[in-house]
Parts: C-alpha cells; structure tokens; sequence
C-alpha cells in the first residue's frame, strides 16, 4: 500500500514568490495535516483538513493557506514568501477528523529554501 | 499551553549498549503519546504510540512507557545499532484543543 506522498521534494525560491505544496493521503485517509519543521526543531502544526473542510489551524500568518480536494488530496500555499519560511514542509494524513484520537502517518516532506 | 521537551538533544553511544531517550510534557491532560524516527532530511516514520490509559508499548528491540501522573515518556532501546542513528522525536497528543504538540527531538549516533 502506497504511503502518503508528497510533490515536489525539493523547492528552491526567492523572496515574494508564491509556492504551491502538494499531499496525497493513505487510502482511505480523509484527514490531512500540515506541519513546518524548521531545522533543529519539532514540527509545528499549520492546518488540518477533514472531509474538505478546515479544522483547525495553528499560529502561522494569513500567507499560509491550504485546501482539500474531493480526492482528499491538499495543497498548501504559500504567499509572499520569507527567508524564514525555509523549511521541511511535512503533511500527515489520518482515518478521521480528531487529532488526538488518530494515529498520524507522515509522508516524506517537501524541502523548501528561500533565497 | 503544553510544552514538551526532550532532553539529551543530543546523544553518542558505542553500538551494542542499551539506552534510553526521555520526553517531558508539561500538561498531563493527553490522549496518546507518540514516538518518531527521523532520518536526516526525511519525514517522521511513527514507532510506537500510547495511549493514555496504558503505561507501556513494546516493538522488537523498542520499548516506551508512559507515566501522566509525573509527565514523562522514555523510549528504550535495546542492543542499538548503526542503523538506529537517527532523531527521535516524541508529540503529545491533547484532549482540550485537540493538537499535537512535539519535542524538539534527541539526536542519536551509535558508534560503530
């Protein structure tokens, strides 16, 4: 059975440029989770998605957006991009909606550098 | 607000010896407690999760106990090996706002 995938896995851009990162969930998955890893640090949490439908999102500004198709599949943007944005961008995917409650399978990450 | 904390952040061991990796939650109030491995560069591979009502989760040469009471997780690990190189990162998963909160992760070489 396939994992979660991710595209593209290297990412190089400059500052003010958008990004578009893409996440294909576990079969069977209707969850999908983002998270941004600086390195030398635990992932935080950005976004999650169920059923379509944002449901919840952590402490990152409004240039971070994401959405979920039909398929269950996400993509996360970015906009006017920082120097701080560089990072490992990771999705996770899970069978239903509650974080807590679910076990989460990560998929291999995008890398993300901005120049 | 949940903190989490992992600590060494970084550990060498010579290969064969047995260790153990500690991860420390401020607010006992979690659902499970998961553990990762991280290679360099690459996304987290889950290896064991507890959830609240247990005290311990075994897998071959893994093993990580639980205690909410004291707010402490540790990660066992038997016999290591090269291969065992890694980051292990732990997350607690929290009833109230339904987020995972992680560690920052211990760097683990094993010395050939």
């Amino acid at each position: 059975d396939a994992g979660v995938t991710q595209s593209p896995t290297h990412l190089i851009k400059t500052r003010g440029q958008h990004v578009t990162l893409r996440c294909s969930p576990i079969s069977g998955h209707k969850s999908v989770s983002w998270y941004q890893q600086v390195l030398g640090q635990g992932p935080q949490f950005i976004f999650q998605y169920y059923e379509k439908e944002e449901r919840g999102r952590g402490n990152f500004p409004d240039r971070f957006s994401a959405r979920q198709f039909p398929n269950y599949s996400s993509e996360l943007n970015v906009n006017a991009l920082l120097l701080g944005d560089s990072a490992l961008y990771l999705c996770a995917s899970s069978r239903s909606g509650a974080l807590s409650y679910n076990e989460q399978f990560f998929g291999p990450g995008t890398r993300l550098t901005v120049l | 607000k949940q903190e989490v904390t992992q600590i060494p952040a970084a550990l060498s061991v010579p290969e064969g010896e047995n260790l153990v990796l500690n991860c420390s939650f401020t607010d006992s109030a979690i659902y499970n407690l998961q553990w990762f491995r991280q290679d360099p560069g690459k996304g987290l591979t889950s290896l064991l999760l507890i959830q609240s009502s247990q005290r311990e989760q075994t897998s071959g040469r893994l093993n990580a106990s639980l205690d909410k009471s004291s707010g402490r997780s540790t990660l066992y690990i038997a016999a290591s090996q090269p291969g065992d190189s890694a980051t292990y990162l732990c997350a607690a998963s929290m009833n109230r706002d339904d987020k995972i909160i992680f560690g920052k992760g211990t760097r683990l070489h094993i010395l050939p």
